[in-house]
């Protein structure tokens, strides 16, 4: 099994591009999370999902959008990337039964 | 809306030392607790979870941590440090709802000098 996969691993973009980020999980787990990780604060929630077409918002969601189509999938889509978003997204899924988290390997963006 | 803190975004000692790595959150009802290490580069890696079994919980590499209720800790400790324990851990609480989802503390830097 290869857990929690993440595309792209490094990403550069210029303020108002778009992007999206992948997320794939072969666990068959119902939820799916996503995260951005900045010095000195932790991990901070942008948005998960609770089962296949269901999304809903977290602590820091605003400039995200996010899309689960199918259940292995979670996306992270940023409409028009500001420097703010410059961060390390990562992604985390769980069996709904359970509070353990299982994490990517971490996308690292930089918006110039 | 809970809250995790953690003392100490940095922690230095020797290999062999002890280590301690402080976690206190706020909550109403007793959480489900859980501590994470990232190595440099990487993603989130469970050590060890708390969910209302026993109070002392014993994870992987030698870690351990005990919930103490009237304290709202969750100190991590390790007897004695090795090279190889050097990381970022983050002290996590989720209580259980919808999305079971889980709140991070800042994350302390555990540094260990030969």
């Amino acid at each position: 099994n290869a857990g929690v996969t993440q595309t792209p691993k490094f990403r550069v973009l210029k303020t108002g591009q778009s992007m999206t980020l992948l997320c794939a999980q072969d666990m068959n787990h119902e939820y799916m999370y996503w995260y951005r990780q900045d010095p000195g604060m932790g991990l901070r929630l942008i948005h998960y999902s609770v089962g296949e077409g269901t999304t809903a918002k977290g602590e820091v969601p605003d400039g995200y959008n996010v899309s689960r189509l199918k259940k292995q999938n979670f996306l992270l889509g940023l409409e028009s990337a500001a420097p703010s978003q410059t961060s390390v997204y990562f992604c985390a899924s769980s069996y709904y039964e359970s509070n353990e988290q299982f994490f990517g390997p971490g996308t690292r963006l930089t918006v110039l | 809306a809970q809250s995790v803190t953690q003392l100490g975004s940095h922690v230095s000692v020797s290999e062999g030392a002890l280590v301690l790595l402080r976690c206190n959150y706020s909550s109403s009802v007793p959480p489900y607790l859980f501590w994470y290490v990232q190595y440099p580069n990487q993603g989130l890696q469970l050590l060890l979870k708390y969910t209302s079994a026993a109070t002392l919980v014993k994870g992987i590499n030698g870690f351990e941590a005990e919930f103490k209720k009237s304290e709202t800790s969750f100190h991590l400790t390790k007897p004695s440090a090795h090279m190889s324990d050097a990381a970022e851990y983050f002290c996590a609480v989720s209580e259980k709802n919808a999305g079971n989802m889980l709140t991070f503390g800042g994350g302390t830097r555990l540094m260990v000098k030969p």
